[in-house]
């Protein structure tokens, strides 16, 4: 299986500030990944798939880069709903799998 | 609107079975591949299952593979996961998820609790 490497896993944030998380794949995905949104207790949002392309309903702010095996999720200027956890997760191959996820709090 | 909505989930001893159900509403259920994708308490997401529109091509994780079945019923709108010879370790949140296209999910279900615990 694809091992997905998410850092870091956690860190602090203000309001505003332009933020990134980083994702590797253990081997080479192409573009085959997603980022996703997860606020407690509630479902996953995709953000992101094709690793660049923004999910429909999705503000500008957030975007995605990479290809292969390094990719980037960038917030530009980080609003109070975006403090939530991040996951990559790779559709190259079966099984799909996810990163550890990256949280993302208040500073 | 796009509607997932789980049902099935609770407590069941080690050793047992449960079916969940993913009643689906808002879109041509039949066109669309599905998944389901769980996750245990303070943890991260895993991908558990998929299954094909027409419900021919069928894929598992290890974890769960001989123990899980994914099924579906399009004139039903229904997805279905029946689990046996259930572990501790498969108690998670599992979600049913729509697959937009080639494996990215982008409607979710709110998710039904298993817990298996003596």
């Amino acid at each position: 299986a694809i091992r997905m490497t998410q850092s870091p896993s956690s860190f602090s944030a203000s309001t505003g500030d332009r933020v990134t998380i980083t994702c590797r794949a253990s081997q080479g995905i192409s573009s085959y990944l997603a980022w996703y949104q997860q606020k407690p207790g509630k479902a996953p949002k995709l953000l992101i798939y094709a690793a660049s392309t923004l999910q429909s309903g999705v503000p500008s702010r957030f975007s995605g880069s990479g290809s292969g095996t390094d990719f980037t999720l960038t917030i530009s200027c980080l609003q109070s709903e975006d403090f939530a956890t991040y996951y990559c997760q790779q559709y190259y191959s079966y099984p799909y799998t996810f990163g550890q996820g990256t949280k993302v709090e208040i500073k | 609107e796009v509607q997932l909505v789980e049902s099935g989930g609770g407590l069941v001893q080690p050793g047992g079975s449960l079916r969940l159900s993913c009643a689906a509403s808002g879109f041509t259920f039949s066109s669309y591949e599905m998944n389901w994708v769980r996750q245990a308490p303070g943890k991260g997401l895993e991908w558990v299952s998929y299954i094909s529109s027409s419900g021919s091509t069928i894929y598992y994780a290890d974890s769960v593979k001989g123990r899980f079945t994914i099924s579906r019923d399009n004139a039903k709108n229904s997805l279905y996961l029946q689990m046996n010879s259930l572990r501790a370790e498969d108690t998670a949140v599992y979600y049913c998820a729509r697959d937009q296209v080639a494996g990215h999910f982008d409607y979710w279900g709110q998710g039904t609790l298993v817990t298996v615990s003596s």
